[in-house]
């Protein structure tokens, strides 16, 4: 069965580093989104991406967030200069079209923690 | 915009025994609700989901029916195994109608023997 798979698993940073998350979705999805969760608060939106562009992004996506494609195959979410606050579960996902019914498959997530 | 409320957990139970674990939504028209649950060390996954109003979603045992009138998408299963012990999100478009979720807070399920 296809699966968005995300790496690492764990990532341990310096607070001001940056960090880049990774990500392989689903091969023939278009659409793909970030999401974090932060230790014991709810998953919330980040950011989506189609097309070699963001389509929305949430309040949380400041300058400090970037996404990129850099090839056909990966899906990045980069931190530029990391704040403890910024330690988090990210989900990467990935779905096949933008509709509401459609299902968004999910990666197992990367912990990232600041320090 | 949407929200979601859901049940807090902590959730224990013994094997077999029934499961409901509540959600509640407010929602501008009637968008798809979805369930995901994520198993120890996994990511998150599509359990169930129901596109209209008392549409019944199940999968694996568990059921949810899309319920307009109490605005509730609650889940249910009637007899519970140790491998159900997860995590269970309750979750709906943000407003918009375009696939980007609001999740619910989450609810651990801890299912003993």
């Amino acid at each position: 069965e296809p699966e968005v798979t995300q790496t690492p698993s764990h990532q341990v940073t310096q607070m001001g580093q940056e960090v880049i998350l990774r990500c392989v979705p689903i091969s023939n999805h278009l659409y793909f989104y970030w999401y974090r969760q932060i230790l014991g608060q709810k998953v919330e939106f980040l950011v989506s991406f189609y097309n070699n562009e963001i389509s929305e992004k949430s309040e949380i996506f400041d300058d400090q967030f970037s996404v990129e494609r850099p090839d056909g195959s990966n899906f990045t979410l980069k931190i530029r200069s990391t704040k403890l606050e910024d330690s988090a579960m990210y989900f990467c996902a990935s779905s096949s079209r933008r509709d509401a019914n459609t299902e968004a498959f999910f990666g197992q997530g990367t912990r990232l923690t600041v320090v | 915009g949407n929200s979601v409320t859901q049940m807090e957990g902590p959730v224990t139970l013994s094997e077999e025994a029934f499961l409901t674990i509540n959600c509640t939504y407010t929602a501008t028209g009637y968008p798809s609700l979805f369930w995901y649950v994520q198993y120890p060390g996994e990511g998150l996954q599509l359990l169930l989901k129901a596109t209209k109003a008392d549409d019944k979603g199940s999968n694996k045992g568990f059921e949810a029916t899309y319920r307009k009138e109490t605005t509730s998408f609650h889940l249910e299963k009637g007899s519970v195994q140790v491998s159900d012990s997860a995590v269970y999100f309750c979750a709906l478009p943000i407003s918009g109608g375009y696939n980007k979720l609001i999740f619910g807070a989450g609810t651990r399920l801890a299912v003993h023997p």
